[in-house]
């Protein structure tokens, strides 16, 4: 079965470094999606993505974070400075369409430690 | 911001036990999905409900959504180790993201 796959699947790094946290969605899939769930809180949601451009964005996604997908396969998460609230597990998602009732799939996660 | 609250928090219940789980909002959903998520690794959907007063039945889990669509139960039937997980309820936003709960954390004990 199609999954999305994620790495990596830790990621340690020093506050103030960037860090890109990858992502390859399920092929045929169309919409693409970054998540956060800090320790112990909600899942929330980052940014979507479609057509090589951001749909949606929160609060959370701020100057600090970027989007990109580079080819036909990969779809990255930058953070360009981060600090040590970033820490967090990171998921990627994807769904083949934006209809009400489509599912959205979800990568294993990477967790990023920033220290 | 359209909160949704999921009760109990936690769940702790022996294998074979019945139990229901449960997910509010004050404000209408257009579509309600569960999810389980396993400790570290990714949600995965359970159910997609979208009609007011709907039932799906997916073995012995059993999701109901309220009529007036702002509420949605989950009961499962003689519970198994195996259904351990946190579950979470999620709505659909303008820009198809999704808004989780907070989560019920179920463990089914051996």
């Amino acid at each position: 079965e199609p999954e999305v796959t994620q790495t990596p699947s830790h990621q340690v790094t020093q506050m103030g470094q960037e860090v890109i946290l990858r992502c390859v969605p399920i092929s045929n899939h169309l919409y693409f999606y970054w998540y956060r769930q800090i320790l112990g809180q909600k899942v929330e949601f980052l940014v979507s993505f479609y057509n090589n451009e951001i749909s949606e964005k929160s609060e959370i996604f701020d100057d600090q974070f970027s989007v990109e997908r580079p080819d036909g396969s990969n779809f990255t998460l930058k953070i360009r400075s981060t600090k040590l609230e970033d820490s967090a597990m990171y998921f990627c998602a994807s769904s083949s369409s934006g209809l009400t009732t489509d599912t959205q799939y979800f990568g294993p996660g990477t967790r990023l430690t920033v220290l | 911001t359209q909160l949704l609250e999921q009760s109990p928090q936690f769940l702790s219940i022996q294998e074979g036990e019945n139990l229901t789980v449960y997910c509010n909002s004050s404000s209408v959903f257009s579509s309600l999905q569960w999810y389980r998520q396993e400790p570290g690794e990714g949600p995965v959907l359970l159910v997609t409900v979208v009609t007011g007063g709907e039932v799906k039945k997916l073995k012995r889990l059993t999701f109901q959504f309220g009529d007036a669509r702002k509420d949605s139960s989950l009961h499962i039937t003689a519970a198994q180790p195996g259904d351990t997980g946190l579950y979470l309820c999620t709505r659909r936003g303008s820009a198809r993201q999704l808004t989780f709960g907070s989560g019920t954390q179920l463990t089914v004990l051996p």
